[in-house]
């Protein structure tokens, strides 16, 4: 299996345009992870779906992020307008549940590195 | 949640057991230990996970003391590769609903040639 693909791997934009950022899981998994990592706040969960479905987007800090999960094997995160203090590492992390349970070994894609000037 | 702690940062020799400790006094009967690092440039990586027994696989073993106090997880073998951020982590074993992965700061530790 591939992993978890993100894309880009490295993203720089102007403060005002919209980014999106693409995340394709391992296949069979059935929950989606959208994570941000700064240096000031370490890594933090954003949104996560289950079965394309999201369950908790809590941690999405305005209206100005917006996540989608069309099917099983596609999401996306978008920021419109983005500003610079969205400079980040955006990470997408998927897992399956064994057995029918959660599990917390998630998956982690190599990440986005967003940079709004 | 338990909250863990972890020494920000430790040396080890390249080919010498690397131990790192974690401390979660608050942890409850159902609530599992899981290791994660982060190397440099890269997404975080699982480990392992164990809830009372001491567990092993091909990355490394984790060691929960009797009271599942604290844990320590080893590296039998460290090479310059497992220069990395660890991450302890304490979580239950059935989904809540605050279904996340509370990351601290984790330990950062350097394997040396």
């Amino acid at each position: 299996d591939a992993g978890v693909i993100q894309s880009p791997r490295h993203e720089v934009t102007e403060m005002g345009q919209e980014v999106t950022l693409r995340c394709k899981p391992i296949s069979g998994h059935d929950y989606l992870f959208w994570y941000r990592q700064t240096m000031m706040r370490g890594l933090e969960l954003l949104i996560y779906f289950n079965n394309n479905v999201p369950i908790d987007d809590s941690g999405m800090p305005e209206d100005r992020f917006s996540a989608k999960m069309p099917n099983a094997s596609f999401s996306t995160l978008k920021i419109q307008p983005s500003e610079p203090r969205d400079s980040a590492v955006y990470f997408c992390a998927s897992s399956s549940t064994p057995g029918g349970r959660p599990s917390y070994e998630q998956y982690f894609g190599p990440g986005t590195r967003l940079t709004v000037t | 949640d338990a909250k863990t702690t972890q020494p920000p940062s430790m040396d080890c020799a390249e080919g010498r057991a690397a131990n790192l400790p974690c401390n979660h006094s608050t942890i409850s009967g159902n609530e599992y230990v899981y290791w994660y690092r982060q190397i440099h440039s890269q997404g975080p990586q699982y480990i392992i996970h164990g809830l009372k027994n001491n567990e092993t696989n091909e990355m490394a073993s984790l060691i929960i003391t009797e009271d599942r106090k604290s844990s320590t997880l080893i590296l039998p073998h460290a090479t310059l590769r497992d220069t990395a951020v660890y991450y302890c982590i304490v979580r239950p074993s059935l989904m809540d609903s605050n279904y996340q992965l509370i990351w601290g700061a984790g330990t950062k530790l350097i394997i040396k040639p």
